[in-house]
């Protein structure tokens, strides 16, 4: 099975700053990942996938980015509202795998 | 309005059966392939099985105990769980596929129905 390992687990940042996750794969997926916003008490939603493309609706201040083994998570002007917890996934091969989450709360 | 709804989770015992379904609306419901996925206390998310029009497959942990199926013309999909154990305890998502030259994405999900597997 492919693992995913997001780090960090847990960031705090405040409001306006430029927060990045990263998403490292164990073996190369091309572009087959997807990341998912997840906010507390609700379903997870669909932010990007193959890689970088922004699902619709998305805000601009989400991008994504890389292929391969290694994918970003950018999050500019980071809002109120983005806080959540992040989950990337891969969807190159079956079992499809999550990775295991970043927290993002505001300072 | 496009969504999932999903029901059936409740508190059973181990190696009891549960059925979830989930009722779809809003699209075409037989032109997309479904998943299941689940989510665990803590926040860990796992895929667990998958439907086409032809064609299911499974994680491993649940192959052999749960089985997926469909019923487009009521817009249904549905979860057989067989000898359930407390490892199967969390939400249960149904969500709706979309497939891409990388690989399917989930662009809809449920808004989740609870198992708990406790004696």
């Amino acid at each position: 099975d492919i693992q995913l390992t997001q780090s960090p687990s847990f960031l705090s940042a405040s409001v306006g700053d430029r927060l990045t996750i990263t998403c490292r794969a164990s073996q190369g997926i091309s572009y087959s990942l997807a990341w998912y916003q997840q906010k507390p008490g609700k379903a997870p939603e669909l932010l990007i996938f193959s890689a970088s493309t922004l699902q619709g609706g998305v805000p601009s201040r989400f991008g994504g980015s890389g292929f391969g083994t290694e994918f970003v998570l950018t999050i500019n002007n980071l809002q109120p509202e983005d806080v959540a917890t992040y989950y990337c996934q891969q969807v190159k091969s079956s079992p499809l795998t999550f990775g295991g989450g970043t927290k993002v709360e505001i300072k | 309005e496009v969504k999932l709804v999903e029901s059936g989770g409740s508190l059973v015992q181990p190696g009891e059966s549960l059925r979830l379904s989930c009722t779809a609306s809003g699209f075409v419901f037989s032109a997309y392939n479904m998943h299941w996925v689940r989510q665990f206390t803590g926040g860990r998310l796992e895929w667990v099985s998958s439907i086409t029009s032809g064609n299911t497959e499974y994680l491993g942990s649940v192959k052999g105990r749960f089985t997926i199926s469909r019923e487009n013309a009521r817009n249904s999909l549905f979860l057989l769980m067989n000898s359930l154990t407390v490892e199967d305890t969390g939400i249960y998502f149904c969500a709706r596929v979309v497939h891409t030259n990388y690989g399917p994405h989930i662009d809809l999900w449920g808004q989740g129905t609870q198992v708990t597997v406790s004696s």
